[in-house]
């Protein structure tokens, strides 16, 4: 019962290296979305997506791009990395209708140096 | 500045008092949720409230949505070390049911 994983769990980059968080679910739910966690800070809104193929703005979208090309994925890009963007990124999916629970993977930390 | 402002940001307190943890905003919400955190884990859903002045009880932790719809509270009783962690509030708000925004967090300590 994998529910919502996130690849990678840990990871180092050094400031202007690109990578691609992966976040995968099972649960066939319509929406996904990226979060990332600072100290202080509760759960920030990056991106999310309300269907395979669309994707929209949260609050702190500068610095990402994502892309939903299959249901159960949702990837999320960073071209250039910076240090303002170490941080531990949270993938979420959650099913279409009223008030419904949302499921979360395990994050992934990300440190740049 | 967040949608959702929680307070206090942390709270430390012995085994078997009670605590009142507070989630609050100027925007309407046509729903909110409350999860908790534990380290290396994702959020886990609580309770949902729905209604304006709607009060959940789900075992020691009661939740309570305010009239006007724009704040919420939980409160423990007689907390345990295993009520430990982060608790964020969430919610969507009437519009953009879909953009699910969360609070800043309070982050809880029970020592036995």
């Amino acid at each position: 019962n994998a529910g919502v994983t996130q690849t990678p769990k840990f990871r180092v980059l050094k400031t202007g290296q690109s990578m691609t968080l992966l976040c995968a679910q099972d649960m066939n739910h319509e929406y996904m979305y990226w979060y990332r966690q600072d100290p202080g800070m509760g759960l920030r809104l990056i991106h999310y997506s309300v269907g395979e193929g669309t994707t929209a703005k949260g609050e702190v979208p500068d610095g990402y791009n994502v892309s939903r090309l299959k249901k159960q994925n949702f990837l999320l890009g960073l071209e250039s990395a910076a240090p303002s963007q170490t941080s531990v990124y949270f993938c979420a999916c959650l099913r279409a209708g009223q008030y419904t629970e949302a499921f979360f993977g395990q994050g992934t930390r990300l440190t740049v140096v | 500045t967040q949608l959702l402002e929680q307070s206090p940001q942390f709270l430390s307190i012995q085994e078997g008092e009670n605590l009142t943890v507070y989630c609050n905003s100027s925007s309407v919400f046509s729903s909110l949720q409350w999860y908790r955190q534990e380290p290396g884990e994702g959020p886990v859903l609580l309770v949902t409230v729905v209604t304006g002045g709607e009060v959940k009880k789900l075992k020691r932790l009661t939740f309570q949505f305010g009239d006007a719809r724009k704040d919420s509270s939980l409160h423990i009783t007689a907390a345990q070390p295993g009520d430990t962690g982060l608790y964020l509030c969430a919610g969507a708000r009437k519009g953009s049911a879909r953009q699910l925004t969360f609070g800043s967090g309070t982050q809880l300590t029970v020592l036995p």
